[in-house]
């Protein structure tokens, strides 16, 4: 069973990057797609993007002009890289993995990150 | 503005079934049979219950089932338990432009 565990800063200064990484481990990273999903606080979910380990990728159209997501060249983790933050960028990330595109059958624990100066 | 359109909240005693709507338009849920389910429980992150409209992962209750009808996927839970208390999120494919959409979210209370 496949475990994902999300990790970078909590606190992100407005206009700078945001970057967290998604360790995945008990499993190959090989024929999946993977992905970032978050959700504001108090608020529903929002599909940030994915790639395949192909390294093919597919963004939120809205979000398009600011993600990355990619994979390193180890194949045990992958990143999210969302740059000029606002405070509307505030939300847990969840790190995903699909077999299929079209769903998310495991996530990570989750991790909060807020914009602030 | 979430693009899949839930109701915010319903409510029912254990024991008894409820349905939850998620509408879309011919362009996601009507168009594709890619509707997934998302069961989230307070604190935590959300879990996959249904995907491909009605097909259940490997150790998910048979009391959850999904369904589509034109553009309006359904989730069904039967057999109502106080553990099944919890906020449910649908989702769809909406093309290669698009990608995924999520719906705004249930809450569901068990009385």
């Amino acid at each position: 069973q496949v475990q994902l565990q999300e990790s970078g800063p909590g606190l992100v200064k407005p206009s700078e990057t945001l970057s967290l990484t998604c360790t995945v481990s008990g499993g190959s990273i090989d024929n999946y797609y993977w992905g970032w999903i978050r959700q504001p606080p108090g608020k529903g979910l929002e599909w940030i993007g994915y790639i395949y380990y192909s390294e093919s990728t597919n963004y939120n159209p809205s979000l398009k002009s600011r993600v990355t997501i990619s994979l390193d060249t180890s194949k045990t983790h992958f990143s999210l890289n969302l740059n000029s933050v606002t405070a509307a960028d505030t939300a847990v990330y969840y790190c995903t993995k699909g077999d299929s595109f079209a769903y998310f059958d495991s996530w990570g624990q989750g991790t909060l990150v807020t914009v602030s100066s | 503005q979430s693009a899949l359109t839930q109701p915010a909240s319903v409510s029912a005693s254990p024991g008894q079934s409820i349905t939850i709507s998620c509408t879309g338009t011919n362009s996601d849920v009507g168009k594709y049979n890619l509707v997934s389910w998302y069961q989230q429980q307070p604190g935590k992150a959300p879990k996959l219950i249904i995907y491909e409209v009605n097909m259940r992962p490997s150790g998910v209750s048979s009391r959850f089932s999904g369904s589509k009808s034109g553009s309006t996927a359904s989730l069904t839970i039967s057999g109502l338990q106080a553990e099944d208390e919890a906020d449910f999120y649908c989702c769809s494919y909406a093309g290669s432009r698009t990608s995924m959409v999520f719906g705004g979210g249930t809450k569901l209370t068990v009385l």
